[in-house]
């Protein structure tokens, strides 16, 4: 079976860093993606890790560690707009995603 | 460009009566997914197909069924609903398993 575990919520400051934090055991790995969800809304693409790690993509960067199971998504310069659920996501031996619950970030001014 | 079409958008549906969601892209997309959301459990795979012609189950896959007849149609039927399955259903599709997954708007179904 897939278990991946990420913090349910987190607040921080308008201008900030904060950085999400994902550890997964799963069957197999081909891959780690984060998506952003706001409330009501379809998932969005964020990133993708599949070697060990940083990937930056302008005010977000994603790390991976595979020998530890462990992946954070860092959102720098903190925006309301980025008050969202972040998912992350494996994809196991199969091709097939595996999602954690999401972390719920609210951004405060 | 439409991308991920689903309908209806939302719908309250009478335990044992039957329900098909329906998933549409024209991205020509191999791979299409069902998933439902359901509080504190995130996304979980009901089905998924790799290919038009094929289909394979996924997580959660009891209660519901799938066709993919041809590359951009998709949908999920319920045979006779029950009120565990009241939940946000999302449809998704890649350019094959090997990519990222795009996903449609959703579709909100309440079974009482």
């Amino acid at each position: 079976g897939q278990n991946i575990d990420q913090p349910t919520e987190m607040t921080a400051t308008e201008g900030a860093i904060v950085q999400i934090n994902c550890t997964y055991q799963t069957s197999g790995f081909n891959g780690l993606f984060w998506y952003q969800q706001h409330a009501g809304e379809a998932p969005t693409f964020l990133s993708y890790n599949v070697l060990d790690g940083l990937e930056e993509k302008g005010r977000f960067s994603s790390f991976l560690s595979r020998s530890k199971g462990y992946s954070y998504l860092l959102l720098k310069e903190l925006q309301m707009k980025d008050s969202a659920s972040y998912l992350c996501a494996v994809r196991d031996g199969d091709y097939k995603l595996s999602f954690g619950a999401g972390t719920t970030v609210t951004v405060r001014a | 460009t439409a991308g991920i079409t689903q309908a209806p958008t939302s719908q309250i549906l009478a335990a044992g009566r039957s329900m098909t969601l329906r998933c549409t892209q024209d991205m020509r997309h191999n791979a299409m997914y069902w998933y439902r959301q359901d509080l504190g459990l995130g996304l979980r795979l009901i089905h998924y197909s790799n290919t038009a012609g094929t289909t394979g189950k996924g997580e959660v896959p009891d209660g519901y069924s799938v066709s993919r007849a041809n590359t951009d149609d998709f949908p999920l039927t319920l045979a006779s609903a029950v009120p565990s399955q009241t939940s946000v259903y999302f449809c998704a599709s890649s350019g094959t398993s090997y990519n990222e997954q795009f996903f449609g708007p959703g579709t909100r179904l309440t079974v009482l």
